[in-house]
């Protein structure tokens, strides 16, 4: 079934420590390719999206994200995490071939330990 | 940045009562918005896309009749819990699609609103 998966249900971190999240996908075809986060108690926000053309995109407050195409997967990371980067993370899809909806991964929730 | 606002952000009933939820956005207008349904510790599915002035496509397996969804102007978006059950108490969130410029294909979401039905 096409989906969206994410890796990692839980990462704990210390402060500066990198992070990756792993994202991947199973539709075929063109793809919009997004990042949520959402902090405790506030809503979703776009951190950052690949529509097209260079693969390696940057989003706010440090995060950046990697196209693979032939891996089907949009990886998020951030060289160094601070504690205020504790929140629950989303990957998204956005298929063409599915009607333009956004599909959701299950999210992976970041916890960074001062 | 685009802001979309969603009443109310809590609202508790008793079961068998039905519940508005509406969703607006605030400095663009919106011909498509989204409503989702969010468990804990889960993702958000979503449950139907409104189309300002038509009808909404829902997901399969989500009640049209249940979930009533009125798209009337390019800002608001309504959803109503008809017949409230403790089954149906979640986490709804809607988001409203940009349609130009840079908003155009993003998804801008509003705070949620938290249903507990007795």
């Amino acid at each position: 079934a096409q989906s969206v998966s994410q890796h990692n249900h839980h990462v704990i971190l210390s402060e500066a420590a990198s992070l990756e999240l792993g994202c991947n996908y199973s539709y075929g075809g063109t793809v919009n390719l997004f990042w949520y986060v959402q902090y405790p108690g506030q809503h979703l926000q776009l951190l950052l999206k690949y529509f097209s053309g260079d693969p390696l995109v940057k989003g706010i407050k440090g995060f950046e994200a990697e196209f693979i195409k032939s891996k089907f997967s949009f990886n998020l990371r951030k060289p160094s995490v601070q504690w205020s980067d504790t929140a629950e993370y989303f990957c998204a899809v956005r298929s063409h071939n599915q009607g333009g909806k956004l599909i959701f991964g299950q999210g992976t929730e970041l916890s960074v330990k001062p | 940045g685009a802001v979309v606002s969603q009443h109310p952000s809590w609202v508790i009933c008793k079961s068998g009562t039905s519940v508005k939820i509406e969703c607006r956005s605030l400095d663009f207008q919106a011909t498509t918005m989204f409503w989702y349904r969010q468990f804990p510790k889960q993702s958000l599915m979503l449950m139907a896309t409104s189309n300002e002035g038509s009808k909404a496509t829902y997901e399969q397996g989500v009640e049209k009749d249940k979930f009533l969804i009125n798209h009337a102007s390019l800002t608001l978006s309504t959803l109503t819990v008809t017949s409230a059950h403790p089954e149906d108490s979640s986490f709804y969130i809607c988001s409203a699609a940009g349609t130009g410029g840079s908003a155009k294909n993003i998804q801008y979401f509003g705070a949620g609103t938290r249903l507990s039905v007795l």
